[in-house]
């Protein structure tokens, strides 16, 4: 079965520096997704960023890049200059090429401070 | 072209009565997929349709919680005979194919509470 996890239930940093978020996942498929969810205080569900399993080359969305590291299962999110508004619990979540479920781990509250 | 809609936002039931949720997927979108999270944990996932379908129910209770997604109209999560357990925030998710590469848009889910 595949699991995600996120070690990191809570997070604190200051306004413009660079915070890291960690993930792990298990899994013994070899085409697969990963996500980067984050969910603010309204509770909307915004995808952050996607990387596809068979792209070697991290994705990057303007602020937000991921460390992707398939042979050790790790894809880690990077925030630089972060700004009050990430401020919000951030899901790291998996999906399989050929399923139809997204599994998520259980979240890592950020907290951005002036 | 509006989102994901879900209502109510906030659904408040007695124990023992029934719970409607309902969700309209985005324009264009067949698949719909409801995921519950309970306070401080992430999403789960519990059920998938497309029109008239259920393409996978393997996070449903086996019990008390039904979902359709008629051709007409939107998809309905129906909790019957609720109890305080079920008090949860549900979300809908909807998406034009079932590939993995597609992007999946939530709506703003609604909050069950069972009192």
């Amino acid at each position: 079965a595949q699991t995600v996890t996120q070690s990191q239930p809570e997070m604190s940093v200051q306004e413009a520096e660079t915070v890291t978020l960690s993930c792990t996942y298990d899994t013994s498929e070899n085409n697969y997704y990963l996500f980067w969810y984050k969910q603010p205080p309204s509770r909307q569900m915004i995808l952050v960023i996607r990387q596809e399993a068979y792209k070697q080359q991290n994705a990057t969305e303007n602020r937000f890049s991921v460390n992707f590291q398939k042979a050790a299962k790790s894809f880690s999110l990077k925030i630089s200059d972060s700004q009050l508004g990430d401020t919000a619990m951030y899901f790291c979540a998996f999906i399989m090429n050929r399923d139809d479920k997204i599994i998520f781990g259980k979240g890592t509250r950020l907290h951005i401070l002036p | 072209n509006a989102g994901v809609m879900q209502n109510p936002r906030h659904l408040v039931r007695r124990r023992g009565q029934e719970a409607r949720l309902r969700c309209s997927p985005m324009k264009g979108h067949s698949h719909v997929y409801w995921y519950r999270q309970l306070p401080e944990e992430g999403l789960k996932f519990m059920v998938y349709l497309q029109k008239e379908n259920i393409i996978d129910e393997s996070g449903m209770p086996k019990e008390r919680f039904s979902a359709e997604f008629p051709k007409e109209g939107p998809s309905i999560l129906r909790i019957q005979q609720v109890v305080r357990g079920d008090s949860a925030a549900y979300f809908c998710a909807s998406s034009r194919t079932d590939r993995g590469n597609t992007e999946a848009f939530f709506g703003q889910g609604t909050r069950l509470t069972v009192v």
